[in-house]
């Protein structure tokens, strides 16, 4: 069955810091990639997506993420993170079937 | 244009009652997703809908039903409540469902006493 591990369910960070959030899935064929972010107190919204090509990705606020297809991972980065980052991250992926497979989400916290 | 909306936001209900959620999405898009959101484990899939059928469906009891209108609007149905079923409830919509960018509602926040 497909699954998605998030490894980091907690993050702290100072603003300023490098931010990298772990994605890894399970599924030997062709995906698709997504990170969703969960502002408090808003609804889940697209950071980001991959479906083909360049396995580098920009996303919205400053958020990428590379996909390497030989680590079935999915990971994203920020190079500084700012306190209105504070968010939960997740990611999620589908194989183009009609379902989509969501990690169990990362708490980002940014202290300012 | 509009976003995907969710009625009601808040409910509260006791065990052993049904409960009703509503899922608008946005115009256009003809696939409509249910998940369940809990602390600690994520988003669960519940089922997805296209032009009014069942396309796909989680692990979840057969207490948890749903169904998509032909103006593309879906509800979701509760069963005899358990106080493990609350939960926020998302819905998504996307243009096709298999692929597309999901696009999230805000949510109803189901609390069984």
């Amino acid at each position: 069955a497909q699954s998605v591990s998030q490894h980091n369910h907690h993050v702290i960070l100072s603003e300023a810091a490098s931010l990298e959030l772990g994605c890894n899935y399970s599924y030997g064929g062709t995906v698709n990639l997504f990170w969703y972010v969960q502002y408090p107190g808003q609804h889940l919204q697209l950071l980001l997506k991959y479906f083909s090509g360049d396995p580098l990705v920009k996303g919205i606020k400053g958020f990428e993420a590379e996909f390497i297809k030989s680590k079935f991972s999915f990971n994203l980065r920020k190079p500084s993170v700012q306190w209105s980052d504070t968010a939960e991250y997740f990611c999620a992926v589908n194989a183009r079937t009609y379902k989509y497979i969501f990690g169990t989400g990362t708490r980002l916290k940014v202290l300012a | 244009k509009a976003g995907v909306t969710q009625t009601p936001r808040y409910l509260i209900k006791t065990r052993g009652q049904q409960v009703t959620l509503s899922c608008s999405p946005i115009s256009g898009h003809r696939s409509v997703s249910w998940y369940q959101q809990t602390p600690g484990q994520g988003l669960q899939f519940l089922f997805e809908y296209f032009s009014e059928t069942q396309r796909n469906k989680g692990n979840f009891p057969g207490r948890f039903s749903g169904r998509q209108f032909s103006n593309s609007r879906s509800e979701m149905n509760v069963s005899t409540l358990e106080l493990g079923d609350s939960a926020l409830y998302l819905c998504a919509s996307s243009r096709q469902g298999t692929g597309d960018t999901q696009y999230f509602g805000p949510g109803t926040r189901l609390t069984v006493l």
